[in-house]
C-alpha cells in the first residue's frame, strides 16, 4: 500500500521562528525522497532532495531516518515568504513519485 | 528556458464533450506524468510514460487516456468528461527514475 503521511497543519509561526515538519512513509523499499513547496494551488516546486546523511540548504535542513521511516524538514529563521504548503515526496518502485497531502505553513509578522 | 508547458490554463466544459490538455517539455526528459490535485486528497497520479510509446496507469486512470508519440509531448485526453473530473491537473517531467520533477503551471478544469 502506497502511503506517505504528513500533518496537514496549519503551522502558524512568527517571523524568525524555527519550525519542523515530519513525514512518514510506509514502504521500507522506498528509494528517493524529496521536499517540494507549493504556493496557493500553483505548481509544486522542488525545495530539496533528502539524502541519508542529511543535507542543508541555507535555512533549510532535511533529514532521513530509514529505520523509523520518516523524513523531516527544518526551517530556521522563518520568513513571510516561507508561507506555503510543503509536500513530502517518496519514490516507490522505479517510476512513481508519491506525494503526501502536504503541511501548510503560515508565517506571520 | 527549461520548462513544462500545459494548455489550456483554465477550461470549462460540458459533460461528454471530448477534450485534450496538452503538455510539452523542452528538456529532453524521458519521463512524463500527469497528476490531478483535489482538496483533501493531494496529488494523485493519473498516467505516466517512461519513454516514447511507453505509457502506464497511475493510481486514478479511469476516464483518461494519454499518448506519447514524441518525447516532448504527453497529452491528456478525456473522451467523455464527467463532473467528477473537475480538478486541477499538473503535467510533470523528469530525466528518469528517481529524479526530481519539473511541473507545468497546471490546468484548472471544470466539467458542468
Amino acid at each position: 500500500r502506497k502511503e506517505v503521511e504528513q500533518d496537514p497543519g496549519p503551522f502558524n509561526v512568527p517571523e524568525g521562528a524555527t519550525v519542523a515538519f515530519n513525514c512518514t512513509y510506509s514502504n521500507s523499499a522506498s528509494q528517493s525522497f524529496f521536499w517540494y513547496r507549493q504556493d496557493c494551488r500553483k505548481e509544486p516546486k522542488l525545495l530539496m532532495s533528502v539524502y541519508s546523511s542529511g543535507n542543508e540548504d541555507g535555512r533549510f535542513t532535511a533529514q532521513l531516518n530509514r529505520a523509523s521511516q520518516y523524513i523531516s524538514l527544518l526551517i530556521r529563521d522563518s520568513k513571510l515568504s516561507d508561507s506555503a504548503t510543503y509536500l513530502c515526496v517518496v519514490l516507490l518502485g522505479y517510476s512513481t513519485l508519491t506525494f503526501g497531502k502536504g503541511t501548510m505553513l503560515l508565517v506571520s509578522p | 528556458e527549461a520548462q513544462v508547458t500545459q494548455n489550456p490554463r483554465y477550461l470549462i466544459t460540458v459533460t461528454g464533450k471530448k477534450l485534450t490538455v496538452t503538455c510539452s517539455q523542452n528538456m529532453n526528459h524521458e519521463y512524463m506524468s500527469w497528476y490531478r490535485q483535489d482538496p483533501g486528497l493531494g496529488l494523485r497520479q493519473i498516467y505516466y510514460s517512461m519513454n516514447v510509446e511507453v505509457t502506464d496507469k497511475g493510481d486514478v486512470p479511469e476516464g483518461y487516456k494519454v499518448s506519447r508519440k514524441e518525447k516532448r509531448n504527453f497529452p491528456l485526453i478525456l473522451e467523455s468528461p464527467s463532473p467528477n473530473q473537475t480538478s486541477l491537473y499538473f503535467c510533470a517531467s523528469s530525466l528518469g527514475q528517481g529524479a526530481d520533477y519539473t511541473f507545468g503551471s497546471g490546468t484548472r478544469l471544470t466539467v458542468v
